[in-house]
Formats: C-alpha cells, structure tokens, sequence
C-alpha cells in the first residue's frame, strides 16, 4: 500500500466549477499535512497547509480528517489558471521528510 | 520565484555512466532535500543534508550519493546509470532541519538512453 494516496484523475471541468479531491495516508503517526501545486515541467510549488480545524485560502478549502487518515481540497470558482497537478503531502519523521502522492491532474476548460 | 537553483536544466547521459547535479540553496537555509520524480509519479525523497552531513535516506541504493558544502549548496551524484533513473531531480532547501517549508529548485531533467 503506498503512504500517501490519491485518485489520479484527470478532472475535467468549465470554469466556474467547484472541484475536490481527497487523499488518504497510511501513517497514523503523521503530523504535517500539505497540498502542493505542480505545473507541466516546473518544480511543486507549496499551495496550502492541512489542519485539523480546516482552513481556508480564498477559494480554496483544506480539511484534514485525522480519525479517518483523510485529506481534502477543495476548489471553488475554478479558473482556467487552476488547471495543474495537485499534490498531497505529508510530512514524516523528525525530519524534514516529504512523503508525497502521485498527484491529481485538473484541467479547467472555458 | 524561490531563490533555489539548479543545474544543468537537463542532462543526457548513457547507462553506465556518472553523473553529478548541483543545487544552490535559498540565502541562509541549512538543509537541502532531494527529490527524484519520475513521469506521472510525485515526489520520492532520496535524502537529505543539514549542516554538510547526511540526515536522513530514502529507499534509494548507495550509487545515490550526495555532498553538502560550507555555503550550504549540494550535489547529487549517481552512479552506474540505469535506465530507470530517468527522472526530474529536485532539490528544495529550508531554513531549518525540522521546519516543514521546504522551497523547491525548477529540476534537472535527466535521460539515460
């Protein structure tokens, strides 16, 4: 089983549609949890941190679930420039140990 | 942008071969992370350097190997390349050993043909 899962997608929606993906992890021990952004050949780029309580960023939506090892994002209001790879991640160990899944692909279209 | 660098941007080599990527952290972060991606995959951790030493390893063989140096840049260097090293290389650094912010570099493409 790997660490860290996810639907690969790809997600396929118009603008102005509310999108979530979820994530599952394998380590009840994990303490930090991330959604990363990667963008076709470039580096991922940190787009949220994951906590309990939930947080918000404009409109984008993270939810942790620690009971059920469960991660979410949720996107709403989509834009065309939403369309990129969305990775979860978990940090692992006492170190700076990124353990990260395999990626959703979003492709927003007009 | 993130202020990590890396080079070169893509690399060509034959199975067999050597190889040596250099990474140049953000200004004043200690640790520097690697990262091999292969296509369609996240994010493998290969290991990490804090302080010019070693502190931390992923499932990756001995001919992964890597430095860290005074001014806190680093190589990854590979040994006896296999096809399957096909990948992009990151590298991200951060300010601190147990600090979660971790700044990736834009990658080293590498094909071994």
């Amino acid at each position: 089983r790997k660490e860290v899962e996810q639907d690969p997608g790809p997600f396929n929606v118009p603008e102005g549609a509310t999108v979530a993906f979820n994530c599952t992890y394998s380590n009840s021990a994990s303490q930090s949890f991330f959604w990363y952004r990667q963008d076709c050949r470039k580096e991922p780029k940190l787009l949220m941190s994951v906590y309990s309580s939930g947080n918000e960023d404009g409109r984008f939506t993270a939810q942790l679930n620690r009971a059920s090892q469960y991660i979410s994002l949720l996107i709403r209001d989509s834009k065309l420039s939403d369309s990129a790879t969305y990775l979860c991640v978990v940090l692992s160990g006492g170190y700076n140990k990124l353990i990260f899944g395999a990626g959703t692909r979003l492709a927003v279209h007009p | 942008e993130t202020g990590v660098t890396q080079s070169p941007t893509h690399l060509i080599k034959t199975r067999g071969q050597q190889v040596t990527l250099r990474c140049s952290s953000q200004s004043g972060h200690n640790t520097v992370s690697w990262y091999q991606q292969a296509l369609g995959q996240g994010p493998q951790f290969i290991f990490q350097y804090y302080r010019e030493e070693e502190n931390g390893r992923g499932n990756f063989p001995p001919r992964f190997s890597g430095l860290q140096f005074p001014n806190y840049s680093s190589e990854l260097n590979v040994n006896a390349l296999e096809l399957d090293d096909s990948a992009l290389y990151l590298c991200a650094s951060s300010l601190k050993r147990e600090g979660y912010e971790q700044y990736f570099g834009p990658g080293t493409r590498l094909t071994v043909t």
